[in-house]
């Protein structure tokens, strides 16, 4: 069973603060890495995905970090705001067959 | 609207009964999957099908069954096998290979009566 890990698993953060969170992956047969943001009671929805090393994107406040050399990705919060929270999953998408494993997520709650 | 309809919202299984979750998609993706989620667990793989009659297992595909035999749809069938069915199930479809990520279905969370 390949290992998507993300820390940590749970953060409180108080409003106008920035933030970040790990995802870290197995570094051979990459494809992408993707990044979804889940509301409770919504499905997932998606931020980022990202194929190249070194890839930075963005989308307003939030911005996110690739290193396929070394397996990690990392997301940023800027200026947390109370719709930022979530829970914040990461999942590998493996150079072969479609397979997509998730990280168990970041559960982010922002404190007013 | 194109998008992906699981049905039914809220299922109930009785003891050594199969069970089947609909997963239908309007968004002519060719690769489909199932997911578990539980509390602390995040979304793991039970089953993915890249193209119409062939599928492959998650990591965790024991005890359940599915089938592909319409691009559309991809069922799961949670057998009498599957001792903890108790979950939220999560059907998702990805398009083009390159650039794009998985859209998801509102889910189907199931309850052993």
């Amino acid at each position: 069973i390949l290992n998507v890990e993300q820390s940590p698993q749970s953060l409180h953060v108080q409003e106008g603060d920035s933030t970040n969170f790990t995802c870290s992956f197995p570094s051979s047969n990459f494809y992408a890495l993707h990044w979804y943001r889940w509301e409770t009671a919504k499905s997932p929805e998606a931020l980022f995905v990202m194929t190249l090393n070194g890839d930075e994107k963005k989308k307003g406040r939030i911005s996110a970090t690739l290193n396929t050399k070394e397996g990690y990705s990392y997301l940023y919060i800027k200026g947390s705001q109370p719709e930022d929270s979530a829970t914040y999953l990461c999942a590998f998408y493996m150079n072969r067959d479609d397979k997509i494993i998730f990280g168990k997520g970041t559960r982010l709650h922002i404190l007013p | 609207d194109g998008g992906i309809t699981q049905s039914p919202k809220y299922l109930f299984r009785k003891e050594g009964q199969n069970v089947t979750l609909s997963c239908e998609q309007n968004l002519n993706h060719d690769a489909m999957y199932w997911y578990r989620q539980d509390p602390g667990q995040g979304l793991r793989l039970i089953y993915y099908s890249q193209i119409v009659n062939d599928f492959q297992k998650g990591d965790i595909a024991e005890g359940y069954s599915v089938s592909r035999e319409k691009k559309e749809s991809f069922p799961l069938t949670v057998t009498s096998a599957q001792k903890n069915p108790t979950a939220f199930y999560l059907c998702a479809t990805l398009g083009h290979r390159s650039n794009q990520p998985q859209h998801f279905g509102d889910g189907t969370r199931l309850s052993i009566l």
